[in-house]
């Protein structure tokens, strides 16, 4: 039932790129990520709506393959600040709550 | 900006006692959802709230109960606290009724700690 993510942790050198996908037993409409610091609360950073949606935040971005029920998200030439734990939370048609994924641990080093 | 305000920050009790945290969310949002995270865990959803309702119910024990009052701030009232009780508990606010369609902004957390 929840999201499997995958890696579950990955360690960068800075400047380095990465791949964080998320992938659902469910038909979903739409995949939430977050980033989450130790002792912190999720941060939202962006909200996929339809498949094949891709969107852009700053050098970190994402896609949603509706039909496969993945997203990825995509952090490029990585900052010390995007270390911590990033969420996938998906929804689906008849189930409105957001389910989170099982997490991938990122941690950047200079 | 204004966002969600959750107190206490940090909470300690004893077995089979009460707590009840206090969320108040980000002016004019009127969803409020209650999620647990345990340690290394994710986020757990709770139970929420829409213009005062519940909207919807995820893994709460029935010992916890919850509510939305008319200035939209919720109150998660937990009773006969057990040693596992214990995590960090999050309040999220949105501006609309589905969870998929709206961004929720997380409060910094109550963590609470059970002995």
């Amino acid at each position: 039932q929840q999201p499997v993510q995958s890696p579950q942790a990955v360690i960068l050198r800075e400047g380095e790129d990465a791949v964080i996908n998320c992938s659902s037993s469910k038909a979903l409409y739409s995949v939430h990520w977050y980033r989450q610091k130790h002792g912190e609360a999720p941060v939202f950073l962006m909200i996929l709506l339809k498949g094949g949606e891709q969107k852009g935040h700053e050098k970190i971005s994402a896609s949603f393959n509706e039909k496969k029920q993945q997203s990825s998200l995509y952090l490029t030439a990585s900052q010390l600040s995007y270390s911590g734990t990033y969420f996938c939370g998906t929804a689906s048609l008849g189930n409105e709550k957001l389910t989170f994924g099982t997490g991938t641990r990122l941690t950047i080093i200079p | 900006a204004a966002g969600v305000i959750q107190s206490p920050r940090h909470l300690i009790k004893e077995k089979r006692e009460t707590a009840t945290l206090k969320c108040y969310p980000i002016p004019r949002h009127d969803t409020v959802y209650w999620y647990q995270q345990g340690p290394g865990q994710d986020p757990q959803f709770l139970i929420s709230f829409y213009e005062k309702m519940q909207s919807d119910k995820g893994s709460i024990p029935d010992r916890f109960s919850a509510q939305q009052f008319s200035d939209y701030h919720s109150e998660l009232n937990m009773s006969s606290l057990e040693l596992g009780d214990s995590a960090l508990y999050f309040c999220a606010s949105s501006l609309g009724l589905l969870a998929g369609y709206n961004e929720q902004f997380f409060g910094p957390g109550t963590r609470l700690t059970v002995l």
